[in-house]
């Protein structure tokens, strides 16, 4: 299994612009969720989704947009990217039930918004 | 909504002792607590985690104890090792969902000097 992956894995962007940021999963999970990790933060959660065609806010949803058509993938998309952007995108993965809640990360992508 | 803190945001210690880092939750429904261990450059790992029927959980050098009447549970690292240095990140479940919706700590960067 590849688990979670990211593109890119860095990008720079100007104010303004716009672009999605891919995530995949082969693992069957059925949980995904974004992140995003600032300097002294910890990691937020932007949006997460608990199945194909289920999608549902978190702690810092503004400025970004997210859609489930499958259960492999999770793309988020920011509309207008603003300077206030700049951080670390993580993905993030795992079961809903049982007693398996792990979330497996993808290795992040680095977002510079100039 | 669930709100954790994490102290120390550093941590230095010389090879061979031991490491202890706690972080308190506001959620009194959150009933899982993992830690994650994230090494430069790289997404966040599970190292340990604990679930709100019990008080620790050993693993190897790794213990976390939970005590869910003060709302507050710890890791300790026993001997520790260079290779433990990096940056670990305590979490809490909001709302006690089974999904892990996931509320991160600040996080605290651990040295481990040989």
């Amino acid at each position: 299994n590849a688990g979670v992956t990211q593109t890119p894995k860095f990008q720079v962007l100007k104010t303004g612009q716009s672009m999605t940021l891919q995530c995949a999963q082969d693992m069957n999970h059925e949980y995904m969720s974004w992140y995003r990790q600032d300097p002294g933060m910890g990691l937020r959660l932007i949006h997460y989704s608990v199945g194909a065609g289920i999608t549902d806010q978190g702690e810092v949803p503004n400025g970004y947009n997210v859609s489930r058509s499958t259960t492999e993938d999770f793309p988020l998309r920011l509309l207008s990217a603003a300077p206030s952007q700049t951080s670390v995108y993580f993905c993030a993965s795992s079961y809903t039930g049982g007693s398996e809640y792990e979330q497996y990360f993808g290795p992040g992508t680095r977002l510079t918004v100039t | 909504g669930e709100n954790v803190e994490q102290h120390p945001s550093t941590l230095s210690v010389q090879e061979g002792d031991s490491a202890v880092i706690k972080c308190t939750y506001s959620d009194s429904a959150s009933n899982y607590f993992p830690w994650y261990k994230q090494e430069l450059g790289k997404g966040p790992q599970l190292i340990i985690d604990i679930r709100s029927n019990v008080g620790e959980k050993k693993d190897q050098r790794i213990a976390v104890t939970l005590n869910k009447t003060a709302k507050h549970f710890s890791l300790h690292i026993t001997e520790t090792q260079p290779e433990d240095s990096a940056v670990y990140f305590c979490a809490a479940n909001a709302g006690g969902t089974s999904y892990g919706k996931l509320t991160f700590g600040q996080g605290t960067i651990l040295t481990v000097h040989p």
